[in-house]
């Protein structure tokens, strides 16, 4: 099946640095989809990218839909400790599809 | 976005027994999923909860050891049966409030002991 490789898969930094993290796939994605999962809680959905080519903005965030449709970014400028957490990204399965497929994730670690 | 609650948030459990968990939306969707996250993996979909039908697993999931209920838009039941450790992991729902987007519930965090 569909399979989503992140890197880094893990990330240890200093508050205030800017963070990159990625997403690739062998195969099309339509969607890219940005989680947070912090300690305890389920994945929130931050950021989701609909076209090739799509740069959208939350806040400090920033991720790209890469225009091959096999890749994406994620972009945290200027980091502060909440956001400590493991960042996911997903895509669906098949082009419509509802099931999503997901990274192994990115754990990011903030030194105060 | 809907909200998404589950019961229980967390329990321990002997092996040999049966958990069911479960998930309110705050409003009616098409789409509910139950994925489970073992220790320190990924989310791995169990299955689609299907209104008024059969749930539809995925491989390597089987309706005897998951059953699923989803008795309206609003509500769905996941049940973990005859538990072992191998179990011990966070469950979660899902709903699809649009196309290929899903958000998520709390989660419920299961220890088989």
């Amino acid at each position: 099946g569909q399979q989503l490789n992140q890197s880094p898969q893990s990330m240890f930094i200093q508050e205030g640095e800017d963070v990159s993290m990625n997403c690739t796939s062998s195969s099309i994605f339509n969607t890219w989809l940005w989680y947070k999962q912090e300690p305890g809680e389920g994945p929130v959905l931050l950021i989701a990218l609909y076209k090739a080519g799509e740069l959208t903005s939350n806040g400090r965030l920033t991720a790209q839909f890469g225009i091959t449709r096999k890749d994406s970014f994620l972009n945290i400028s200027a980091s502060i400790p909440s956001d400590v957490g493991i960042y996911f990204c997903a895509g669906p399965g098949t082009e419509g599809a509802q099931k999503l497929v997901f990274g192994q994730g990115t754990r990011l670690t903030i030194n105060p | 976005s809907a909200v998404i609650s589950q019961k229980p948030s967390r329990d321990i459990c002997q092996r040999g027994t049966s958990l069911t968990i479960q998930c309110q939306v705050d409003s009616q969707v098409t789409m509910m999923f139950w994925y489970r996250q073992q220790p320190g993996q990924s989310l791995t979909l169990i299955a689609t909860a299907n209104q008024g039908s059969e749930a539809t697993y995925e491989s390597g999931f089987v309706i005897d050891k998951f059953p699923i209920s989803r008795p309206n838009l609003t509500f769905s039941t996941l049940t973990v049966s005859n538990m072992s450790p191998e179990d011990s992991s966070i469950y979660l729902c899902s709903v699809s409030a649009q196309i290929e987007t899903q958000y998520f519930g709390p989660g419920t965090r299961l220890l088989v002991l």
